[in-house]
């Protein structure tokens, strides 16, 4: 079992749509959530990061931690054409292996017009 | 601020040759982390720098190194390359401080080996 799961999709919505992406994670020890976006043949790009629990807004992105149940969450609010990507999690744990980031394995996602 | 560089873009090698990567991280950063992303494993983690240090190291054969320098630049080195290297590689820098968790990704080289 992988240390973080994600559905790789494909999720294809509607313009306009909200989108919900999730991962689960078995690491008790992981206290740092990111999510990136990437696109086709580019780096990954930071969307959002938290810490611990809790919610964290960020114009239409909303990242969600929930440490107990071990599940982490991104909306997106008013999908774009422009938000079709593969949308990366990532966690990491405290202290000397904080530098290392073990992700999930990316949803695709396509917003059409 | 500019953000993380690497070079080269694009690589072809041929398998039993060797490779070197370079990764320039944002100004002010001082940890790089080396990862391998290839469509059957996702993104795995090769390795962390800081101030010169490897700190830490993901599960990956011998034949993959790295250093970095006084600059905070990085290099990765893979040696006696194999087909099943071919991959994308990316590096991401960490401002390294204690409170600081997030990474920056740079654009990836986009190795082959035939």
């Amino acid at each position: 079992q992988k240390e973080v799961e994600q559905d790789p999709g494909p999720l294809s919505v509607p313009e306009g749509a909200i989108v919900s992406l999730n991962c689960t994670y078995s690491n008790s020890a992981f206290q740092y959530f990111m999510w990136y976006r990437q696109y086709s043949r580019k780096g990954p790009e930071l969307l959002m990061y938290t810490y611990s629990s809790g919610n964290k807004e960020d114009g239409r992105f909303t990242a969600q931690v929930d440490k107990s149940s071990k599940y982490i969450s991104l909306f997106i609010r008013d999908s774009q054409p422009s938000d079709s990507a593969t949308y990366l999690c990532a966690m990491s744990d405290r202290g000397s292996t904080l530098g290392r980031l073990y992700f999930g394995r990316g949803t695709q996602l396509t917003v059409w017009p | 601020k500019a953000g993380v560089t690497q070079t080269p873009r694009y690589l072809i090698k041929t398998r039993g040759q060797q490779v070197t990567l370079s990764c320039s991280p944002i100004s002010g950063h001082r940890s790089v982390s080396w990862y391998q992303q290839t469509p059957g494993q996702g993104l795995q983690f090769l390795f962390e720098y800081f101030s010169e240090t490897q700190r830490n190291k993901g599960n990956f054969p011998g034949r993959f190194s790295g250093r970095q320098f006084s600059n905070s630049r990085s290099e990765m080195n893979v040696s006696t390359l194999e087909l099943g290297d071919s991959a994308l590689y990316l590096c991401a820098s960490r401002d390294g401080q204690a409170l600081s968790y997030e990474q920056y990704f740079g654009p990836g080289t986009r190795l082959t080996v035939t």
